[in-house]
């Protein structure tokens, strides 16, 4: 079966404590990102990727990392958690090559609390 | 202002009724995505177009370049069709491949 998987779904950990959420796609998509959810503020992107070893800042880069190091996984990294970083994040994958996209696929979707 | 406006922000709507939700945007684009996300939270992708029209069951997703809008419709509109429904386009401005998203519209189908 086609997916993004996520993990964890739920994590609640304490400022500073880094921490990383794994992405995983079974697609072979050339695009990969990260995304965070905020009410009022909607969705917005933090990292992407168009395939391994390249990755840029989305809108919201400040306070995250990510790598590429494999095709199929693209871990997002919090080096030292803060409180405005609680929020939704999701993952999500497609197609992504010489032009020709496709329709992304999602994660399940990660809801991180950093008191 | 965003660079994708969606309207209306929310809808309610009695079962069976048509749907038109619209999303307009300012930027230079090579695709936009019509996502869905029910009140559980997953994102399902359900249309990606860069021309045209798509049509997969009661849905239909439109978009017209030249104006730089396009309209996700439902017929026949269900209770399980409640959900928020988002906008994203692909802006390729400077060489970028970001996606930008609406603020969603909030759909409610009442049995």
């Amino acid at each position: 079966e086609a997916q993004v998987t996520q993990n964890p779904r739920y994590l609640i950990t304490v400022t500073g404590k880094k921490l990383t959420v794994t992405c995983s796609q079974n697609m072979n998509h050339e695009y990969m990102s990260w995304y965070r959810q905020d009410p009022g503020l909607g969705l917005r992107q933090i990292y992407y990727s168009m395939n391994v070893e390249v990755t840029d800042k989305g809108d919201v880069p400040e306070g995250y990392k990510v790598s590429r190091k494999e095709k199929r996984n693209f871990p997002l990294i919090l080096e030292s958690p803060s409180p405005n970083q609680t929020s939704l994040y999701f993952c999500a994958s497609s197609h992504h090559l010489r032009g020709v996209e496709t329709e992304a696929f999602f994660g399940q979707g990660t809801r991180l609390t950093v008191v | 202002k965003n660079e994708v406006e969606q309207s209306p922000q929310n809808l309610t709507a009695q079962e069976g009724e048509f749907i038109t939700i619209n999303c307009s945007y300012s930027v230079g684009i090579s695709a936009l995505h019509w996502l869905q996300q029910h009140p559980g939270g997953g994102i399902v992708s359900l249309f990606m177009l860069s021309s045209g029209k798509k049509k997969h069951g009661r849905l239909i997703a439109t978009i017209n370049i030249q104006e730089k809008h396009s309209s996700l419709h439902i017929t026949a509109s269900h209770p399980r069709d409640s959900a928020v429904y988002i906008c994203a386009v692909r802006d390729i401005i400077q060489g970028a491949q970001k996606l930008v998203f609406g603020q969603g519209t909030r759909l409610t189908i009442n049995p």
